[in-house]
């Protein structure tokens, strides 16, 4: 079974769509993740949650928007999409958010922004 | 700005060597430390992490923490083309209000059968 799983895989729209790319893990995990990797594949934070409470809020723009439903979710919403958006976003998640327990990294959202 | 720095390589090695992968962190407070490998078009999976000064050893990978220099390092014995990917040094604080990795730029390795 998939551990933490995203969909779509790959997600190509036009600039000023709004998308949504949603994230689940099965793992019992209390905490996770939004991170964008960028085409030199710097991987940054963007996000993090814990029990459904929001703990890291990187400078991002305002036009992402994370909501955790519940603590197995973890959806990013992306208004008036840019060029510069396009990335890979990655899901994770881990069992505690101040210990130097390992994240759990999902298989990715590729985002090509036209 | 809390800063992890990594050759951003390629670094070729040739089958069967050793491959030494360096990683240094602006941020004193520092407390743990995790080397993820991240093959093309895949997610990052951790292979070793480390909390304390010195050594640590898991199979052919062996992790090197060296706080008061601000450095730690990854070595892979017995390069294998499969070990060819690139590697994510990352560094946490620990306790609480210090809940995120900071990921370096990685590292692409590449081993030549």
């Amino acid at each position: 079974d998939t551990a933490v799983s995203q969909t779509p895989k790959y997600l190509v729209t036009q600039m000023g769509n709004d998308k949504s790319i949603k994230c689940e893990q099965n793992l019992g995990h209390d905490t996770m993740y939004w991170y964008k990797q960028d085409s030199k594949k710097f991987l940054k934070i963007m996000f993090s949650y814990n029990n459904k409470e929001l703990i890291i809020n990187e400078t991002v723009p305002n036009r992402f928007s994370p909501k955790s439903p519940d603590k197995a979710h973890l959806n990013l919403h992306i208004n008036s999409l840019e060029l510069g958006d396009s990335a890979v976003y990655f899901c994770a998640s881990s069992q505690d958010p101040a210990g130097g327990n390992e994240q759990f990294f999902g298989p990715g959202t590729r985002l090509t922004v036209l | 700005q809390k800063e992890v720095e990594q050759n951003s390589g390629p670094l070729s090695v040739p089958e069967g060597a050793i491959a030494s992968l360096n990683c240094t962190y602006s941020d004193r407070g520092s407390q743990s430390f995790f080397w993820y490998r991240q093959y093309s078009g895949k997610s990052p999976e951790l292979i070793m992490f480390i909390y304390s000064n010195g050594d640590k050893e898991d199979g052919r990978f062996t992790a090197q923490l060296n706080k008061a220099s601000q450095y730690v390092s990854l070595l892979i014995r017995d390069s294998q083309p499969s070990d060819s990917a690139t590697y994510l040094c990352a560094v946490k604080r620990s306790g609480a209000g210090s809940y995120q990795l900071t990921f370096g730029k990685g590292t692409k390795l590449s081993v030549i059968p």
